[in-house]
């Protein structure tokens, strides 16, 4: 069973200052590494697909990296509306869709 | 538009069953894959199986094998989610969501909450 790590747990940071989440795979799983947003309250949303691909509609200050078994998700200049926390989830070989455990992202 | 509606809320006992919905719409329902979401009061997302509804494939996380039955009805476009006896630890927020491409879940129902207390 691929395990995903995501560091840190949580984070405070200033607006405007750059956020970086990363998640580690113990096996590789190509690309097959997607981010999600969700507030308090709400459903999770989709914010980037395949490791690198921003959803329609979201935000170009929010990316995704990597490929194998490290993967980086990356807010530039953060906003206000971007507290909430944030989750990676891998597909692998034996469709498995298992979640990071969460980054919670606070506003100083 | 793509559609991912839930049943409501449920209050049950230990030991009762449930089955909750999630009713899809906007789209080919047959052509994607649903997946189950638990999120435990104040904990993160756990991926509980995912069903495809065009030939009722089935795949379960092994933490959740056994403990429910995915299922799907393809004549009216929902999907679902049963326990036959519920426990106190099943006390969750579950989430449905569609899979598109490589199992990204790009549409999520709004959530059931279901509170099991005796």
């Amino acid at each position: 069973d691929i395990q995903m790590t995501q560091s840190p747990s949580s984070l405070s940071a200033s607006v405007g200052d750059r956020v970086t989440i990363t998640c580690q795979a113990n096996e590789d799983i190509s690309n097959y590494l997607n981010w999600y947003q969700q507030k308090p309250g709400k459903a999770p949303k989709l914010l980037i697909y395949d490791a690198s691909n921003l959803e329609t509609g979201v935000p170009s200050r929010f990316s995704g990296s990597g490929s194998g078994t490290h993967f980086t998700f990356t807010i530039n200049s953060l906003q206000p509306e971007d507290t909430a926390t944030y989750y990676c989830q891998k597909y692998d070989n034996l469709s498995a869709l298992t979640f990071g455990g969460g980054t919670r992202v606070e506003i100083k | 538009e793509v559609h991912l509606v839930q049943s409501g809320a449920e209050v049950k006992k230990p030991g009762e069953s449930l089955k909750i919905s999630c009713e899809c719409s906007g789209y080919s329902f047959i052509n994607y894959w649903i997946a189950w979401v638990r999120q435990m009061p104040g904990k993160g997302l756990e991926w509980m199986g995912i069903i495809y509804p065009g030939d009722s494939d089935i795949r379960y996380s092994p933490s959740f094998q056994g403990q429910v039955t995915i299922s799907a009805d393809k004549s009216i476009n929902i999907a679902y989610l049963q326990w036959s006896s519920l426990k106190a630890s099943d006390t969750a927020m579950y989430y449905c969501a569609r899979a598109g491409g490589s199992y990204f879940l790009d549409y999520w129902g709004q959530g059931t909450l279901v509170t099991v207390s005796s």
